[in-house]
């Protein structure tokens, strides 16, 4: 079946503006993750949703980032405001619950580019 | 949180040798995957392995949990093996968010 889908796949947006990130998870997956990976560094976790609702959202920056999960499949990460530090591969990931026993498995990923 | 480091940070190899890629991690774990990280950027599973040993074709994984550490070994390297390996961890309270090594950085010749 399909994978986890990432759209668009390449945002380049200036300084102070508005930007949204979609994610298509894998179908029938209720675990939904997004990360951030930063040029020559590893992925670093955002937030994690089971269903609708985000069950952690420890690493999201600050109040600039937000995501929603409305009907408990496609996800949104909006950023506002954006800034020069935003600039980062932004990954989606799913699973097929909230527990472990398979793994998460990750999209292509967005590559955002803040002039 | 939890640590993760990977050791070696770079590895360089000749088609065909084999070679081995360490993760210690800090505290206990739920899970603990390895993922390849392609020159697209497509991070591709490669195990789930919390504990145990695992094999899948030319690659294999053990993870002594008690220890806190994972190996994940490749065998008759192929420079389609090329790219960035990750090691990830979901920590004992911490569920659902993966904790990521810095990874190593495997370059294979032909």
């Amino acid at each position: 079946g399909a994978g986890v889908s990432q759209t668009p796949s390449n945002k380049v947006t200036e300084k102070g503006k508005y930007v949204e990130l979609r994610c298509d998870p894998i179908s029938g997956h209720t675990a939904l993750y997004w990360y951030r990976q930063s040029l020559g560094q590893g992925p670093e976790f955002l937030i994690y949703f089971q269903g609708t609702g985000a069950a952690d959202d420890s690493g999201l920056p600050n109040d600039r980032f937000f995501a929603v999960r409305p009907e408990g499949s496609v996800s949104t990460l909006k950023i506002q405001r954006t800034e020069r530090g935003d600039s980062a591969v932004y990954l989606c990931a799913s699973s097929p619950s909230g527990g472990p026993e398979w793994g998460q498995f990750f999209g292509p990923g967005t590559r955002l580019t803040v002039l | 949180g939890i640590q993760v480091e990977q050791s070696p940070p770079d590895l360089i190899l000749q088609e065909g040798a084999n070679s081995t890629l360490r993760c210690n991690f800090s505290d206990s774990v739920n899970n603990l995957q390895w993922f390849h990280q392609n020159p697209w950027g497509q991070l591709i599973n490669l195990f789930y392995i919390p504990s145990g040993t695992k094999q899948n074709g030319r690659l294999s994984a053990t993870t002594v949990a008690t220890e806190r550490y994972s190996l994940l070994y490749i065998s008759s390297s192929q420079t389609t093996d090329s790219g960035v390996y990750f090691c990830a961890v979901e920590g004992g309270t911490s569920y659902g968010k993966l904790t990521f090594g810095q990874g190593t950085i495997l370059t294979v010749h032909p």
